[in-house]
């Protein structure tokens, strides 16, 4: 079955600390690979996307993921957090074939004390 | 740019009656409209897919007669949760796809309806 894994549900890191949310994804074929962000009171916003080309794709705020087709990952990673980046992070799949539905994992809640 | 207005944000009602809720795509022509279900602590559920001026594609497990899709122009999308039950109390996101290749999904800030 398709699926989304977000190894981390809950992270809490002060600032400056680097930080790196993992995803992984059942095998699927080809796949477009989505972060999403949802601040306090907010909707969900796109980070980053990668559909093809560089596997290191860099997104808004100096977040950037990486795509490792080998182990099914795309962990996403930024060198030094700020306060305003407290926030739900959400990795989403859209397997090829899947008329653009995304599959999504649970979520990491992410702290970040100042 | 790629504005999702979603309405209402919350409401409230008694079981038994029928709630509508409203997906516009404010600056885009979303051909393809989302509609998603997110439990507390638990990730987003897709609920169906419309597409405009098509009979949307209900996810399996989900009641096409309790949950209305219609998706009537490329700038709106509705969902009625018609005859509504405690149960059916939850959040419900929306999001609006442009109709050209490689973009991503975006999103509405949500309904929060609960059914007394």
């Amino acid at each position: 079955a398709q699926s989304v894994s977000q190894h981390n549900h809950h992270v809490i890191l002060s600032e400056a600390a680097s930080l790196e949310l993992g995803c992984n994804y059942s095998y699927g074929g080809t796949v477009n690979l989505f972060w999403y962000v949802q601040y306090p009171g907010q909707h969900l916003q796109l980070l980053l996307k990668y559909f093809s080309g560089d596997p290191l794709v860099k997104g808004i705020k100096g977040f950037e993921a990486e795509f490792i087709k080998s182990k099914f990952s795309f962990n996403l990673r930024k060198p030094s957090v700020q306060w305003s980046d407290t926030a739900e992070y959400f990795c989403a799949v859209n397997y090829a074939g899947n008329n653009r539905k995304l599959i999504w994992g649970l979520g990491t809640s992410l702290a970040v004390n100042p | 740019g790629a504005v999702v207005s979603q309405h209402p944000s919350w409401v409230i009602c008694k079981s038994g009656t029928s709630v509508k809720i409203e997906c516009r795509s404010l600056d885009f022509q979303a051909t393809t409209m989302f509609w998603y279900r997110q439990f507390p602590k638990q990730s987003l559920m897709l609920m169906a897919t419309s597409n405009e001026g098509s009979k949307a594609t209900y996810e399996q497990g989900v009641e096409k007669d309790k949950f209305l899709i219609n998706h009537a122009s490329l700038t709106l999308s509705t969902l009625t949760v018609t005859s509504a039950h405690p149960e059916d109390s939850s959040f419900y996101i929306c999001s609006a796809e442009e109709g050209r290749s490689n973009q991503p999904q975006h999103f509405g800030d949500g309904t929060r309806l609960s059914i007394l």
